[in-house]
């Protein structure tokens, strides 16, 4: 069974500029939660998508956003890029309820310069 | 509202000791728990969680943790550490469909 797989790995961006990034979750998995993991900030939760609705949301300002597809596969957007938005971006997927286990991707690794 | 923390940002242990990682929790509603580990540059990797049940839960790779309600806390351990264990390890917590929150991460570094 194929785990959770984010596209792009690595992106270089520059201050101003919007990025999106693609995450595929387990097959069968119909929620979606992203992270944002900085050294200073540790892991900061940014969403989460169930059915294509967000049930949860982070302290994030409104440049970041995010949606989920009927097929599950979601997307997040981060327009404006600030130098501070760069990080790793984790996405992880699970079946939905509280007890279920949440499975990482390996992160896109997004730089702003 | 629900938090979770990790009061040692850094353990050293030496192989073949045991390991303990700690971890404390605030939670209204019945805590779901759960530590990860993560390798330089990877995600993050489920090692065990609790849910309900026997409060010794046992996980990948030889770890175990120990729910403990009056003390709040939920602590990793493994009876002999390896070197390869050497990694950043994060404890989080759920409860009533909120999100998962993440401690700040304890990095275990476990020498020859």
């Amino acid at each position: 069974k194929a785990g959770v797989t984010q596209t792009p790995r690595y992106l270089i961006k520059t201050r101003g500029q919007q990025v999106t990034l693609s995450c595929s979750p387990i097959s069968g998995h119909r929620s979606v939660s992203w992270y944002q993991q900085t050294p200073g900030q540790g892991l900061q939760f940014l969403f989460e998508y169930f059915s294509e609705t967000q049930r949860n949301k982070g302290n994030f300002p409104g440049r970041f956003s995010g949606r989920q597809f009927s097929n599950s596969r979601s997307e997040m957007n981060v327009s404006t890029l600030e130098l501070g938005d760069s990080a790793l971006y984790l996405c992880a997927s699970s079946l939905g309820t509280s007890g279920n286990t949440i499975y990482f991707g390996e992160g896109s690794w997004l730089t702003v310069v | 509202a629900q938090s979770v923390a990790q009061p040692e940002d850094q353990v050293n242990v030496a192989e073949g000791n045991p390991l303990t990682v700690k971890c404390t929790y605030s939670v209204s509603g019945n805590p779901y728990l759960f530590w990860y580990v993560q390798y330089p540059n990877r995600g993050l990797q489920f090692l065990l969680k609790y849910i309900t049940g026997d409060n010794l839960v046992k996980g990948s790779y030889g770890f175990e943790a120990e729910f403990n309600k009056s003390q709040t806390s939920f602590h990793l351990k493994k009876p002999s550490a390896l070197v390869s264990d050497s990694a950043l390890y994060f404890c989080a917590v759920r409860s009533n469909n909120n999100d998962m929150r993440f401690g700040a991460g304890t990095r275990l570094t476990v020498k020859p």
